[in-house]
């Protein structure tokens, strides 16, 4: 098994809904990562976690919230989202060693209205 | 200077044509480098990493110059499916947060 599953594919939300991101990985990766695309633009990082404990929040606003609840897991919580956050949400995993690159998720595009 | 520099393109080539990017990275201490490809709307898929020694899958090709501070990707005998973004990441090494996303190549294969 060679994929990162994230669901939902598409979310619309409100700016004062809750809602979360799934993602999973059954490749024995130890480190994960969540990523936001804009239009036109490279993938940005947001956090990431590294055997189960996060090691990098990209002064991500308390907003979004991950979790990674364990190694093969990765949630990301939603919370009181502007407009702005629209985007595709993108998650990877690595073996945790950087010189293999990583697998991406298809993401979840998120328009928040 | 950026960390990693692409040009945007787009480059638009006939099918079967052989086409180069670069992309060119400021910290000469980076220690790895690799080749994604992105369709629209698609995920990053990495494509190939990048040595010192070069390294070759089909048709394409990716070579790295440590002391010019550049990558490239050649693909040749062009395929309407090559079209694509290409993005150029480069790991200056030292933590996960060390990982740079070029802004892409934007690749057109016309019939």
């Amino acid at each position: 098994d060679t994929e990162v599953t994230q669901t939902p594919k598409h979310l619309v939300m409100g700016m004062t809904n809750k809602k979360s991101l799934k993602c999973e990985q059954h490749m024995g990766h130890r480190a994960m990562y969540w990523y936001k695309q804009k239009a036109k633009k490279p993938p940005e990082l947001m956090f990431v976690y590294s055997y189960e404990k996060l090691s990098i929040n990209e002064s991500v606003p308390s907003r979004f919230s991950p979790e990674c609840p364990n190694s093969s897991l990765l949630n990301l919580h939603l919370h009181a989202l502007q407009p702005e956050d629209s985007a595709l949400y993108l998650c990877a995993s690595s073996q945790g060693d950087q010189d293999y690159g990583y697998t991406f998720g298809s993401g979840t595009r998120l328009t928040v209205v | 200077r950026k960390e990693v520099e692409q040009d945007p393109g787009p480059f638009n080539v006939p099918e079967g044509a052989t086409v180069a990017f670069n992309c060119t990275y400021s910290n000469s201490a980076s220690q790895s480098f690799f080749w994604y490809r992105q369709d629209c709307r698609k995920e990053p898929k990495l494509l190939m990493s990048v040595y010192s020694s070069g390294n070759e899958d089909g048709r394409f090709t990716a070579q790295l110059n440590r002391a010019s501070q550049y990558i490239s990707l050649l693909i040749r005998d062009s395929k309407l499916s090559d079209s694509a973004t290409y993005l150029c990441v480069v790991n200056r090494g030292g933590g996960y947060q060390k990982v740079t996303f070029g802004t892409g190549t934007k690749l057109q294969v016309i019939p």
